[in-house]
This record gives structure tokens, sequence and C-alpha cells, in this order.
């Protein structure tokens, strides 16, 4: 089973900044099938970003991703209000699916 | 636009069997591009993958969880359900259905996901 490891657990920034957040995987993933999903409190995960980088549909472009491999990572480039909720990374190319533990976003 | 809804008990007691329904509207759980999958979340935990299961009846579960886990499908129905057995409180979540493709050979994601149920296991 590849094991997704998510950091930080809780990031502390304000509207309008900059979120990096990170995911690592135990081994390298198959054709980049990294996903990243938000969750708001009693919602369904939203998809962002799929194949490491492509964004979903109806998703801003302040949402990007990259990397490869073993290390990726989502980037928000300025934070809106609603924002600050739970984010999830998930591997989709190796059964089982995994997903990572989540990444708390809240506001400073 | 694609719905997906769960629904099924909301209180199952242990040792018993969890058994959840999805039902999809706005498309048909026939398309040949969309594979149908559950995920769990226990309350304030994170997420778990299931099983997924393909129109002609292909099934694939979680290692994890395949001793006690049964994924069917109706296609007449446009339904596909879970049924899990021997269940603790340790299966307490919330319940999710979702669908993933496979289109020219590539596989994407949970894109469209159902609001979720919450099953509690108790006496």
């Amino acid at each position: 089973e590849i094991v997704l490891t998510q950091s930080p657990g809780t990031l502390s920034l304000s509207p309008g900044e900059r979120a990096t957040l990170s995911c690592r995987a135990s081994q390298s993933l198959s054709s980049s099938y990294l996903a990243w999903y938000h969750q708001k409190p009693g919602q369904a995960p939203r998809l962002l970003i799929y194949g490491a980088s492509s964004r979903a549909t109806g998703i801003p472009d302040r949402f990007s991703g990259s990397g490869s491999g073993t290390d990726f990572t989502l980037t928000i480039s300025r934070l809106e209000p609603e924002d600050f909720v739970v984010y999830y990374c998930q591997q989709y190319g190796t059964s089982p699916i995994t997903f990572g533990q989540g990444t708390r976003l809240e506001i400073k | 636009q694609l719905q997906l809804q769960e629904s099924g008990p909301g209180l199952v007691k242990p040792s018993e069997t969890l058994s959840l329904t999805c039902t999809v509207s706005g498309g048909s759980i026939s398309n040949n591009n969309y594979y149908w999958g559950w995920i769990r979340q226990p309350p304030g935990k994170g997420l778990e993958w299931i099983g997924t299961i393909y129109y002609s009846g292909s099934t694939y579960y979680n290692p994890s969880l395949k001793s006690r886990v049964i994924i069917s499908v109706d296609t007449s129905k446009n339904q596909f359900s879970l049924k899990l057995s021997s269940v603790t409180a340790a299966d307490t979540a919330v319940y999710h259905c979702a669908r993933r493709g496979l289109i020219s050979a590539i596989w994407y994601p949970f894109d469209y996901w159902g609001q979720g149920t919450l099953v509690t296991v108790s006496s």
C-alpha cells in the first residue's frame, strides 16, 4: 500500500497570503496519478487537482499543483476566506487507492 | 448534472451487516468510461477507500476490508450497493459513493461524490 504523508498537519495563514501544502508518497506514483481535494465541514470532498497538476472543472486558477515521483505540492496563490478548510491528497494509480491524513488550513 | 445519493439505515447493530445503496441520476451507470466507488470517513478522521465496481460487475476492494465487503451493481435501476458484514464500532463513519473515470487508458480520480450518509454501529 502506498502511504501518503501530508505536511503540515495544520497551516495558519491570513486571507491574501500564499499557501503551500505538501504530500509525500512512500513510493513513486505511476503516471503522476495524484489528486488534491478540499472538504468543507459536513460536505463531500471536492476535486481540485488531478494528474498532479491539472485543475478540475470550475476550479479557480489560484489553485495549482506540481510535483512528480514521490513529492507533490498544492499551492493556493491568494487565500480567500472559503479556502480555510481541510485538504487531502490521494493517489489513484495503484490499488488500494489511498489518501493522505489531511492538512487543515486555518485563519491566523 | 450528474448526482449521486446514498441511502440506507443510519443505525446498525454490532456483528450485523451494513447495507447502503447509491442511486445515480443525470447519467448512466452503464457508461463504459466510468467506475463507481465507496469511500468512508469516520467522524473527525480521514478518508478510506472501500472499493469500486464497473457496470459489468467487476469489483476492486481495499484489502483491509475485502473479507467483509461486497459491492454490487443494478444497471436497470442505475444503482450500486455496498454490503459490509460483521460490523463493529470502528465501522461508524460517513459513507460516500463516488464516480471515477478510465478514459483513453488514463485513470481519473473521484470527481462526483454523494453528500454521504452517517452510519452508526451501536447496540
